[in-house]
């Protein structure tokens, strides 16, 4: 059962255009969510992340919105970079007890053409 | 500054050995978590230690167990292995256990034959 659903697995953009990955959750006790950035025999580097206390986030090129009334949240680079293009994965964590743990969506794999 | 190290970055092993992956988290982290990333598949979260106590254990067999030694880094075990064990076996670290944000190593990928 998918509690982080990525349901593109692939999109293609022009360089300097936005790129808009998104990600639906099904945990409501879900209060943190993350994106990582993940290249091929590397591991996922972090990107940004937002608490559910908040709609928005941003951080240079990247900005992530959480829509908790709808379980979704989006991550938006603007402009996008040929050096941009990697998997994405989306995650979110839930305290449980006396650890956190992220559960990850499978990833969507952004290309960015110059 | 070292980021996240994991020894071997490749390996290969046959069905029933044992296998020991290892881990150092970034200096002044006192938690590491295991992750399993299977091919087309996001991580998996296996085992999370904190100050060498396990604090939460995923979805795996008891074929798999961990530990953390004093100066925070980790090993993670698989014994009798299987072929579908063959993934890439992913390592993080954070601050401490109620810190979201945790980074990676670069990972050991492991084929069993």
């Amino acid at each position: 059962d998918q509690q982080v659903k990525q349901n593109s697995p692939s999109l293609s953009v022009q360089e300097g255009r936005i790129s808009i990955l998104n990600c639906d959750y099904t945990n409501s006790m879900f209060d943190y969510f993350l994106w990582y950035k993940k290249y091929p025999a590397e591991g996922p580097t972090f990107l940004i992340s937002i608490s559910s206390i908040k709609d928005k986030n941003e951080d240079g090129r990247f900005t992530v919105f959480l829509n908790k009334s709808a379980k979704h949240l989006s991550l938006h680079i603007v402009p996008s970079q040929p050096g941009d293009s990697a998997v994405y994965f989306c995650a979110a964590t839930a305290r449980a007890g006396n650890n956190r743990k992220l559960i990850w969506g499978l990833g969507t794999s952004l290309a960015v053409n110059p | 500054d070292a980021g996240v190290t994991q020894s071997p970055t490749h390996l290969i092993k046959t069905r029933g050995q044992h296998v020991t992956l290892r881990c150092s988290p970034i200096s002044g982290h006192k938690s590491v978590s295991w992750y399993q990333q299977v091919l087309g598949q996001g991580p998996q979260f296996i085992f999370q230690y904190y100050e060498k106590e396990e604090r939460g254990r995923g979805n795996f067999p008891d074929r798999f167990s961990a530990r953390q030694f004093p100066n925070y880094s980790s090993e993670l075990n698989v014994n009798a292995l299987l072929l579908g064990d063959s993934a890439l076996y992913l390592c993080a670290s954070s601050l401490i256990w109620e810190v979201a944000e945790a980074f990676f190593g670069q990972g050991t990928r492991l084929t069993v034959v």
